[in-house]
């Protein structure tokens, strides 16, 4: 089945901390990949995507994201953490195309930055 | 350029009164979609326009939720007979083609009392 998770539920890291976020998929082919924040109370903002190509792809904010097909993941980094970063991640896989297209989102993982 | 737009942005529903809730896509955007977010969930999805014809609403929970796109812009997500499961933030969502980004509304919360 077609599944996408994010296995950490919570992460709290420092300020000026490194950061990584980890998404694993399940699908036969190559999905197209995303990640999103959300801050409360807002809509989904796009960070970065995946089609093709480089597998390490560059976004918004200072993040970026490494797309390991033997491992099926798309763990999301950034190397200083700052504290308007604290928000929700969700990492999100394309499955079909055209008439069956359909994002399917991970559960999400809240982080928290400490001052 | 003007993002997605989603009206109300908040609705008090008592249980089993009928709700429509609007998404007005950005314009051009082909794709619309539906999500449903329960509190301290990622997004689920609902159902999937391409201009006015729903393509896929396998997510649908039950067949008191109803969405329609009739004229393949504005779309509006009707749940019938609310019931306080429904209670959730509806998201939507469009799209120019099938492998561009999704661009997201600030949702509408639903509140079922």
């Amino acid at each position: 089945a077609q599944s996408v998770t994010q296995p950490d539920i919570h992460i709290t890291v420092s300020e000026g901390a490194s950061l990584e976020l980890r998404c694993n998929y399940s699908y036969g082919a190559t999905p197209y990949l995303f990640w999103y924040v959300q801050s409360p109370g807002q809509g989904l903002q796009l960070l970065l995507k995946y089609f093709s190509g480089d597998t390490l792809v560059q976004g918004i904010k200072g993040f970026e994201a490494e797309f390991k097909r033997s491992q099926s993941s798309f763990n999301l980094r950034k190397p200083s953490v700052h504290w308007s970063d604290a928000a929700e991640y969700f990492c999100a896989v394309v499955f079909g195309m055209d008439s069956s297209y359909k994002l399917i989102f991970g559960s999400g993982t809240r982080l928290l930055v400490r001052p | 350029g003007a993002g997605v737009s989603q009206s109300p942005r908040y609705k008090v529903a008592k249980r089993g009164q009928d709700v429509a809730l609007r998404c007005d896509p950005i314009s051009g955007h082909v794709s619309l979609f539906w999500y449903q977010q329960a509190l301290g969930q990622g997004p689920e999805f609902l159902t999937y326009f391409q201009n006015e014809a729903q393509l896929d609403k396998s997510g649908l929970p039950s067949d008191r939720f109803f969405a329609e796109r009739p004229e393949g812009s504005v779309s509006t997500l009707k749940i019938q007979r609310t019931q306080q499961e429904d209670s959730a933030v509806y998201l939507c969502a469009s799209s120019s083609s099938y492998n561009s980004p999704l661009h997201f509304g600030n949702g509408t919360r639903l509140t079922v009392t």
